[in-house]
């Protein structure tokens, strides 16, 4: 069956650290993968997408990794600072029901605690 | 420019009663895409709408029904309310139709059943 996991568990971290979350995919083979972030009681908000032919993309001082052979993503934040404490969810096309065109399909999410 | 609306921003229901979510997306944006969240389930698709065409469907059953006005907005409805659709509706608009698109979500509608 097709699955999309990301660590459920809450990712505490120093501020000035580096934060590392992964998403991991079984099952699916997506043309790219996309990142969100999403604070509580509010919608997700895009950060990234990489396509498959990209191994590596950067914004700022966020940067995310595309393995296709491992089937896994790596969302880092560099410097992580307070404000940079929500739930990050990837997210990663799929076919849905109709054919016509796909659909995103998001992981659990991870939490991520940025302490001062 | 605005971003996505969503109308109302909380509701109440009680079990077997039917609900109709509204969804306004960004001016230009042609695609809405309708998600429910909970805690247990996370993020789920539930359909995509492009020029007034439902392009996409998830897997829910058809209790949980939509449409597209010619202007874009979107109306989302559950029929016969069950305990277990409590959650919160997350509505998505993007320029283009299909999961390429970045998605600009809403801040949602908080349904509870009761």
């Amino acid at each position: 069956s097709q699955k999309i996991e990301q660590n459920s568990e809450a990712l505490n971290i120093q501020e000035g650290k580096t934060a590392t979350l992964t998403c991991n995919y079984t099952n699916y083979s997506p043309a790219y993968l996309q990142w969100y972030r999403q604070d509580p009681g509010r919608g997700p908000v895009f950060l990234l997408l990489i396509r498959e032919n990209e191994k590596e993309k950067r914004k700022e001082r966020l940067k995310v990794t595309f393995d296709t052979t491992l089937k896994q993503s790596l969302f880092h934040i560099t410097a992580s600072q307070p404000a940079d404490s929500a739930t990050y969810l990837c997210a990663l096309e799929s076919r849905g029901i109709k054919a016509a065109g796909n659909k995103l399909t998001f992981g659990g999410g991870t939490r991520v605690l940025v302490k001062p | 420019k605005a971003g996505v609306t969503q109308t109302p921003r909380y509701l109440i229901k009680t079990r077997g009663q039917q609900v109709t979510l509204s969804c306004s997306p960004i001016s230009g944006h042609r695609s809405v895409s309708w998600y429910q969240q909970t805690p247990g389930q996370g993020l789920q698709f539930l359909f995509e709408y492009f020029s007034e065409t439902q392009r996409n469907k998830g897997n829910f059953p058809g209790r949980f029904s939509g449409r597209q006005f010619s202007n874009s907005r979107s109306e989302m409805n559950v029929s016969t309310l069950e305990l277990g659709d409590s959650a919160l509706y997350l509505c998505a608009s993007s320029r283009g139709q299909g999961a390429y698109n970045e998605q600009f979500f809403g801040p949602g509608t908080r349904l509870t059943v009761l």
